[in-house]
This record gives structure tokens, sequence and C-alpha cells, in this order.
């Protein structure tokens, strides 16, 4: 199935650094939601953005929606050991009803 | 209501058997997703109820697959005739809404076929 190009698939970083992810596609999406998800559970939704350009910010995180509508990134700044894990960008579409197109995921590791 | 809840955790299958999976949504969610994750990917959607009527599914959603939401509540997965290539992690989510800010996932479905 369709899926979102999310970069980088990786980061190793140190506690207190800023990271950055992006996601791009190829077509238009009206929504844009970013996902962390833990080892053996569910991704837990923790940004959602509704409009083009739109800058949102939730605690240490912060992500836009594209001007294009076609791209997201996300931004964690003083990076904490608990923000280890895998995170999902997701776009939905007017015309796909309640169906979300999901990324592939950023492994994110900190060093303490 | 703690969430969104999904049973079995995990289920150890061999290749050829059938297998059922059980989500219960949040109770006041009308609508309830069915999503499949493999290794090292995102979620794939493979359907989709509005209460009790299924109203999207995926071409992923193969013949040998069935999602039921018989009074618009909780809802079974059916895998029939299971193959390796159906281990995955199966997710259920629920909302209210139809925008992803009210998706609600739960902690999933283990499966492994051998």
């Amino acid at each position: 199935g369709q899926q979102l190009n999310q970069s980088p698939q990786s980061m190793f970083i140190q506690e207190g650094e800023d990271v950055s992810m992006n996601c791009t596609s190829s077509s238009i999406f009206n929504t844009w939601l970013w996902y962390k998800q833990d080892p053996g559970e569910g991704p837990v939704l923790l940004i959602a953005l509704y409009k083009a350009g739109e800058l949102t910010s939730n605690g240490r995180l912060t992500a836009q929606f594209g001007i294009t509508r076609k791209d997201s990134f996300l931004n964690i700044s003083a990076s904490i050991p608990s923000d280890v894990g895998i995170y999902f960008c997701a776009g939905q579409k007017e015309t796909s009803g309640s169906r979300l197109t999901f990324g592939e995921g950023t492994q994110l590791t900190v060093n303490p | 209501d703690t969430g969104v809840s999904q049973n079995p955790r995990h289920k150890i299958t061999k290749r050829g058997q059938n297998v059922t999976f059980r989500c219960d949504p949040i109770s006041e969610h009308n609508r309830l997703y069915w999503y499949r994750q493999t290794l090292g990917q995102g979620p794939e959607f493979l359907t989709y109820f509005q209460n009790e009527a299924q109203l999207e599914k995926s071409r992923l959603l193969s013949d040998r697959f069935s999602a039921e939401r018989p009074k618009g509540s909780f809802s079974t997965l059916e895998i029939q005739r299971t193959e390796q290539g159906d281990s995955a992690m199966y997710l259920c989510a629920s909302s209210v809404y139809t925008t992803g800010h009210g998706y609600t996932f739960g902690s999933g479905t283990r499966l492994t076929v051998v």
C-alpha cells in the first residue's frame, strides 16, 4: 500500500540535542499527524496539523504542515532519554474518509 | 473505560489454521479501524466500521480476511488458512471524529505464523 516517505530512518543522538525528521508525499493530504510508538504498544498521537503552513507545538515538540500540503516536519528540542521510540508521520485525505496513510517511521535513540 | 482493548496480545499459530482477534473500542466511539503493521514499517489500513457498517476495505484485505462489528461495539478480525506472510502486528483504533485527531490505538495483537 501507499506509504509516505519519512526520513531519516534512524537517528542516534546525545541527550540534550535537538532532533528533526520529515515526511514527504507525492500527493496532497488535508491533515498531517505525528505519532510515537513504543515497543509492543500502539501509536500515540503527538501533534495534529489541519492547515497548510500551520506550525504547532506540544511541549518540546514542534511540527509544521507544509505549504504545498505534501510534506511535514517534526522537531524535538532538548531531547531526553524517554524520547526513545519510533516516530511516525501520517496523512489523511479528504477523499479517503477516515483512512490514515503512515510513513515508515524514524527510530530515535537518545544516549544519556 | 481505559482505552482500546485488544485480545489476545500475542498469538502463535501453525500455517493453515484460522485465527480470530477481538477489539473493544472506547465506549462512546462509533468508528473502529483495523490496521496491520509489519516489522520496520508503519501501520497499513485494512478496514473501517462506522457503528456496525463496514464502510471501507483495503485491497490488503484478501478473501481470507473478514472483519465484523455485529452490534456496533466490539469487533473481530478473522484470518482463515493463515500464511507466514500474515505474521504482523494487528492494530485496532477507534474514534468519534472523522479526522485522525480522534484516533486512539490499542496495543495490538502480535500474530506469528509458523
